[in-house]
């Protein structure tokens, strides 16, 4: 399975933007690009995905580089609910989620 | 919709007891799947199914048994339990195989069953 890599933790304030960045260097064509975050003590959840082009939605943006070895998943003003552990996964051809070990995001106030 | 349901919320094993642990979905997925999150850690898979009557091993199988009888169950049995299976357990379910192309669907997790062998 192809690999993700993303910082072990990173800290914002409150109503600002958070850009959390996730490598994948070796991503194949037909693999998307999935983001998935756990608030404490719950399952995880989507938050988006896509191929190639940026993607938007109600809780956050996707960047994808034009390369497709890299990715930012973009919260555009963070709330105290936001604060996660964020998971980059990469979907194709295997029959399996691969989690990492994620970014943990804590918000100050 | 309930969504994803998982009983008991949770649990204490002495070491070489069994149990199942429950998970039902109410989405008429055809995907199911179970992970263990120790502490720190991301998720793991145990086991998954494709639909009824079809499982197969992920990268944690061993110490667990599945079966899928009905699309909206998919229990995970611990054989004889171990102080090495203390975890939480997640449940998750996907209207399709993650792996088909295109691969879009999302998953749905469950609220987790929290496990302590002693």
């Amino acid at each position: 399975d192809a690999k993700t890599t993303q910082p072990n933790s990173m800290e914002s304030n409150e109503e600002e933007p958070v850009h959390l960045p996730c490598n994948h260097s070796t991503i194949s064509g037909t693999d998307y690009i999935h983001w998935y975050r756990q608030l404490p003590s719950q399952g995880p959840e989507y938050v988006i995905h896509g191929l190639t082009s940026n993607v938007n939605n109600r809780m956050a943006s996707l960047a994808i580089a034009e390369d497709r070895k890299s990715s930012t998943l973009i919260l555009h003003r963070a709330t105290l609910r936001d604060a996660a552990v964020y998971y980059c996964i990469l979907m194709g051809g295997a029959q399996k989620l691969v989690f990492g070990q994620g970014t943990r995001l804590t918000i100050n106030p | 919709n309930a969504g994803v349901t998982q009983t008991p919320k949770f649990q204490v094993l002495k070491t070489g007891q069994s149990m199942t642990l429950q998970c039902a979905q109410d989405m008429n997925h055809e995907y199911m799947s179970w992970y263990r999150q120790d502490p720190g850690m991301g998720l793991r898979l145990i086991h998954y199914s494709v639909g009824a009557g079809i499982t197969d091993q992920g990268e944690v199988p061993n110490g667990y048994n599945v079966s899928r009888s009905t699309t909206e169950d998919f229990p995970l049995r611990l054989l004889s339990a171990a102080p090495s299976q203390t975890s939480v357990y997640f449940c998750a379910s996907s209207y399709s195989n993650p792996g088909q192309t295109p691969s879009t669907d999302t998953q749905y997790f469950g609220p987790g069953t929290r496990l302590t062998v002693l």
